[in-house]
């Protein structure tokens, strides 16, 4: 029963430095999504894929790619990390492509960028 | 753009008191409305949802009502108890979205006993 499963939990980097962040679902959902969440801010969207093969910005999308081979794993590249893209990250799925359905999300992943 | 707005926090509160957290938003056309809690240390979860005007979302004692005319959804528990102390977040999701949330800034709650 593990549902969306981010790794890792916690990350230190140094500016410049690239990561990716990892994102695995075993529910056979198509939509999957990456946002951050900074104090104050709420969560805002970074990223978003309907399928294999299909992906799309979402509001804060610079600095970071997506690729989307699978439908299980939806993973996000820091390619030169810098201090703002200190936050939490959360990695989300759903079964429904419309805008009523139910969002599953990971623990997160606490990035800090030095 | 579309947007939500919801109540800043903390608020804090005694075991068994009445809960309302307030959220408006600004869309075109007709949204779904959610609340997603989030308890320390854990990803956020769905607490309840309104697809349509006039719904109301209920679960574990929580309720909210997709008010059109005022562009609401506040969130409201008669009794809360410590187990309640969370972040809550009320979230929209445009009329033709792929599944996007648009979320507001989120609302410390904190349940004394």
């Amino acid at each position: 029963n593990a549902g969306v499963t981010q790794t890792p939990k916690f990350q230190v980097l140094k500016t410049g430095q690239s990561m990716t962040l990892q994102c695995a679902q075993d529910m056979n959902h198509e939509y999957m999504s990456w946002y951050r969440q900074d104090p104050g801010m709420g969560l805002r969207l970074i990223h978003y894929s309907v399928g294999a093969g299909i992906t799309d910005q979402g509001e804060v999308p610079n600095g970071y790619n997506v690729s989307r081979s699978t439908t299980e794993d939806f993973p996000l590249r820091l390619l030169s990390a810098a201090p703002s893209q200190t936050s939490v990250y959360f990695c989300a799925s759903s079964a429904d492509r419309g805008n009523t359905g139910e969002l599953f999300f990971g623990e997160g992943s606490r990035l800090t960028v030095l | 753009g579309d947007s939500v707005t919801q109540m800043e926090g903390p608020v804090t509160l005694s075991e068994e008191a009445f809960l309302t957290i307030n959220c408006t938003y600004t869309a075109t056309g007709y949204p779904s409305l959610f609340w997603y809690v989030q308890y320390p240390g854990e990803g956020l979860q769905l607490l309840l949802k309104a697809t349509k005007a006039d719904d109301k979302g209920s679960n574990k004692g929580f309720e909210a009502t997709y008010r059109k005319e005022t562009t609401s959804f506040h969130l409201e528990k008669g009794s809360v108890q410590v187990s309640d102390s969370a972040v809550y977040f009320c979230a929209l999701s445009p009329r033709g979205s792929q599944g996007n949330l648009i979320f507001g800034k989120g609302t410390k709650l904190s349940v004394k006993p």
